[in-house]
């Protein structure tokens, strides 16, 4: 079946723009995650939805990080002012249920260069 | 807080030459511990996951055993395409209801043919 889709796979942006990041996840799963990952670095855990509300959004480095998945499928991570500091590449992954300990699947990336 | 530490941060093996990859962890109540393989640029691919003591897992020249401290993924005969950076990630007791993975920096295994 299908995988956790992202889009899109590259993004290049000035400093100060806004960005959107998309995330697919795969059909079923009910917990999605996004994580920012720099090079050399494990997964960096950003924000947590179960179904369509944000059941852990404690990872958002500042008020200028911003998640949404209002129909409880796909989600989109929202960059407000981009700085430098936020060129990585972001992850999402989705797993069957977020009450209990199960494996994460994850999307491709997408790679975000801040000019 | 949760904490993993991967060892060695880079690898080089010849193919055919077997070795272990560790991942130590400090975790409140561990609920899990996962081993997920990264190709460069591209997103985890999940590989296993352990939950208690004395588990062991295998997959093709792949496997993970996991102890109250860390876990080891050993690689048997490795082959080139072996080639990627492993992650190891740990589940706890979740706070609030949420289970958030710490994962570590990982490991960068090259297989030279």
């Amino acid at each position: 079946g299908a995988g956790v889709s992202q889009t899109p796979s590259n993004k290049v942006t000035e400093k100060g723009k806004y960005v959107e990041l998309r995330c697919d996840p795969i059909s079923g799963h009910t917990a999605l995650y996004w994580y920012r990952q720099s090079l050399g670095q494990g997964p960096e855990f950003l924000i947590y939805f179960q179904g369509t509300g944000a059941a852990d959004d404690s990872g958002l480095p500042n008020d200028r990080f911003f998640a949404v998945r209002p129909e409880g499928s796909v989600s989109t991570l929202k960059i407000q002012r981009t700085e430098r500091g936020d060129s990585a590449m972001y992850l999402c992954a989705s797993s069957l249920r977020g009450g209990a300990p199960y494996e994460q699947y994850f999307g491709p990336g997408t790679r975000l260069t801040v000019t | 807080e949760d904490q993993v530490t991967q060892s060695p941060e880079a690898l080089r093996l010849q193919e055919g030459e077997s070795s272990s990859l560790n991942c130590s962890y400090t975790v409140s109540g561990l609920r899990g511990l996962f081993w997920y393989r990264q190709d460069p640029g591209k997103g985890p691919e999940f590989l296993f996951t352990l939950y208690s003591a004395g588990e062991e897992k295998e997959k093709e020249r792949l496997k993970a055993t996991l102890t109250k401290k860390e876990s080891f993924l050993h690689i048997t005969a490795p082959k080139p395409e072996d080639s990627a950076t492993y992650l190891c990630a740990v589940q706890g007791d979740p706070s609030g209801g949420s289970y958030i993975p710490t994962f570590g920096r990982g490991t960068s295994l090259i297989v030279h043919p």
